[in-house]
């Protein structure tokens, strides 16, 4: 397809075992994002990709979260040692921005709604 | 502060009506950029439409009007005759300039509009 798929689209886990989180953006796009929602608020950043360097890592909540973008195209997030609180829909989206201009909007996937019991 | 206020949880619309969306913003970025997304309860999010701050004429596409008045730093989305697919969490959004040379987007907390038949 030709939009953001990630994968997978639900994730149940046991408190303190590790998730990984798969985004595979729109082709050709260079910015990548990753977003927590918790139920009924809005996206919250957790990090940005441009190609495959991480600029931006200040959302992401504790030395837990951990994210990867080794090629510049699907990225991973991982989250180790998981906790009840880290409930939550967990968005990818990606951009052209900034390989053209400034109004270029995020394109979403679907998500990945992550349980932990 | 917020960044990003919308202060109608939820709206109610008869169909065929038109609804506006409050959402304001703060920022001293001079170079911004405000979006509207959708989000319908399968969870995906649909970008509406844009503003860049530079903009001298209030963004439009289709139904969809954004009211940009930059000095009281509003940014209202108009949904003109509502239909009853329009139902679905709305989200107001601002991308901004960070003090690393980046950028990111904030999100405000969404209003829920269900259109009436």
């Amino acid at each position: 397809g030709a939009g953001v798929s990630q994968s997978p689209r639900y994730k149940v886990a046991k408190r303190g075992q590790d998730v990984a989180l798969r985004c595979d953006p729109i082709s050709g796009h260079v910015s990548l994002f990753w977003y927590q929602q918790a139920l009924g608020q809005g996206p919250e950043f957790l990090t940005y990709f441009q190609n495959e360097a991480q600029l931006d890592k200040s959302g992401l909540p504790s030395d837990r979260f951990f994210a990867e973008r080794p090629e510049g195209s699907v990225s991973t997030l991982k989250i180790q040692r998981t906790q009840q609180e880290d409930s939550a829909v967990y968005l990818c989206a990606s951009s052209l921005e900034p390989k053209t201009g400034r109004n270029q909007p995020q394109h979403f996937g679907d998500g990945t709604r992550l349980s932990i019991l | 502060a917020q960044k990003i206020t919308q202060t109608q949880p939820g709206m109610f619309v008869q169909e065929k009506e038109a609804v506006t969306l409050d959402c304001t913003y703060d920022t001293s970025d001079p170079s911004y950029g405000l979006f509207w997304y959708k989000q319908p309860s399968s969870g995906e999010m649909i970008f509406l439409i844009y503003q860049g701050s530079y903009d001298q004429q209030n963004a439009t596409e289709g139904r969809y009007s954004l009211n940009f008045q930059k000095a009281r730093k509003s940014a209202n989305l108009v949904i003109s005759a509502s239909q009853l697919g329009d139902s679905a969490m709305y989200f107001c959004a601002m991308r901004e300039s960070t003090t690393s040379g980046t950028y990111k987007y904030i999100f405000g907390t969404g209003t829920r509009l269900k259109v009436l038949a």
